[in-house]
């Protein structure tokens, strides 16, 4: 398995803007997970799905902030607006049920100026 | 709410030495896991080593052991012979245990910067 796949790696986007996050968790996984991290905060959870419905959202912070998972190989976190504080490395993580490890992608850096 | 705290942001150690990264956590949760991830300059999150709770023997995988102390909630992360490739962000993790999907997530602590010199 290739693991888990982020897309893209880097995102420089102008504030108001839409952006849209993706990822692919690994085969067969079904947890799915958005961090965010950055310097000030460090690595906070925002949302986690299990089997597609999302179970815990209170990390998500504010309206602007929106994840979806159609199906279980494929997750998409928007932010619309962005603004410049949402600069930051956005991680996703998959884990199944079985196992407590949460394999990580390889995380999209996000710039909004 | 479960809290992680790492007080080291930096640490150095000489090639080949022994480094000891520390990490204590606050819960009411009396079964749990702990973890410890590796974060190197390409930013990839990487399990290093982990240990349940209810388990006494301290973890180890090769050159990586833990010092758990359930009664002092104390997990920290001992590195021998250490590596170049060691140098990275180490970060220590808390997640509940039980099958209940609401206890899946990880709680991280701020990290410990480890530069290993030649």
């Amino acid at each position: 398995d290739a693991g888990v796949i982020q897309s893209p790696r880097h995102e420089v986007t102008e504030m108001g803007q839409e952006v849209t996050l993706r990822c692919k968790p690994i085969s067969g996984h079904d947890y799915l997970f958005w961090y965010r991290q950055t310097m000030m905060r460090g690595l906070e959870l925002l949302i986690y799905f299990n089997n597609n419905v999302p179970i815990d959202d209170s990390g998500m912070p504010e309206d602007r902030f929106s994840a979806k998972m159609p199906n279980a190989s494929f997750s998409t976190l928007k932010i619309q607006p962005s603004e410049p504080r949402d600069s930051a490395v956005y991680f996703c993580a998959s884990s199944d049920q079985g196992n407590t490890e949460a394999f990580f992608g390889q995380g999209t850096r996000l710039t909004v100026v | 709410a479960q809290t992680v705290t790492q007080s080291q942001p930096e640490m150095s150690v000489q090639e080949a030495e022994t480094v000891t990264l520390s990490c204590t956590y606050d819960t009411s949760e009396s079964n749990y896991y702990l973890f410890w991830y590796k974060q190197p300059p390409s930013r990839q999150m990487i399990l290093v080593i982990r240990q349940e709770a209810y388990k006494q023997q301290n973890a180890t995988e090769n050159r990586f052991s833990v010092n758990f102390q359930k009664a002092a909630k104390s997990f920290s992360l001992k590195i021998s012979d250490s590596q170049l490739g060691d140098t990275a962000m180490y970060f220590c993790a808390f997640m509940k245990r039980g099958m209940d999907t609401g206890r899946r997530a990880l709680t991280f602590g701020s990290g410990t910067r480890l530069q290993v010199q030649p």
